[in-house]
């Protein structure tokens, strides 16, 4: 089945540094989304894309939907204490399909 | 918006028993919801798909008879772990959708088997 390729798996920052990680895949997708889970709750969603080579913004997070429709990148600017979690992406194959694949996901550890 | 509520949060009980998880839709019709289970350190693993009236489409190798989904309206779907044992301990996640929308999740239930 699709597999997505996540990177990094795990991050070690400073605060206030900018972070980057991404999404590859073998399959191409009409949809990206990206995720943040914290300890012990549910993913909430960050940024949806829906067109190949569209760029969004939500507050300091920045997602791109790759031209080609197989990759996605999430930049974070200016990390604060709270983006600590773990980021996942997730490729949904269109409209009408149901069904997300997701990557293994980034934990992000921010010190002080 | 697109509230997803999820209950219990957490649950403890003994083997052999059944355990009922809900997951409602807070402020908008979830045509879709989804049932996910996640081990430590891994990621979302899918183990069915649910439409409103309909029955559960379920994932390779999760079996159907153990994991009992019910979406019985737009904004209720359960799931009903039967005899349930220690190896089924874990964390379990719903979310739902709405046509043309992303799926939002619920804040997951952490169940332990004893």
């Amino acid at each position: 089945g699709q597999q997505l390729n996540q990177s990094p798996q795990s991050m070690f920052i400073q605060e206030g540094e900018d972070v980057s990680m991404n999404c590859t895949s073998s399959s191409i997708f009409n949809t990206w989304l990206w995720y943040k889970q914290d300890p012990g709750e549910g993913p909430v969603l960050l940024i949806a894309l829906y067109k190949a080579g569209e760029l969004t913004s939500n507050g300091r997070l920045t997602a791109q939907f790759g031209i080609t429709r197989k990759d996605s990148f999430l930049n974070i600017s200016a990390s604060i204490p709270s983006d600590v979690g773990i980021y996942f992406c997730a490729g949904q194959l269109g409209q009408g399909a149901q069904k997300l694949v997701f990557g293994q996901g980034t934990r992000l550890t921010i010190n002080p | 918006g697109a509230v997803v509520s999820q209950h219990p949060s957490r649950v403890i009980c003994k083997s052999g028993t059944s355990v009922k998880i809900e997951c409602r839709s807070l402020d908008f019709q979830a045509t879709t919801m989804f049932w996910y289970r996640q081990f430590p350190k891994q990621s979302l693993m899918l183990m069915a798909t649910s439409n409103e009236g309909s029955k559960a489409t379920y994932e390779q190798g999760v079996e159907k008879d153990k994991f009992l989904i019910n979406h019985a309206s737009l904004t209720l779907s359960t799931l009903t772990v039967t005899s349930a044992h220690p190896e089924d301990s874990s964390f379990y996640i719903c979310s739902g959708r709405t046509s043309n929308q992303p799926q939002h999740f619920g804040d997951g239930t952490r169940l332990s088997i004893l």
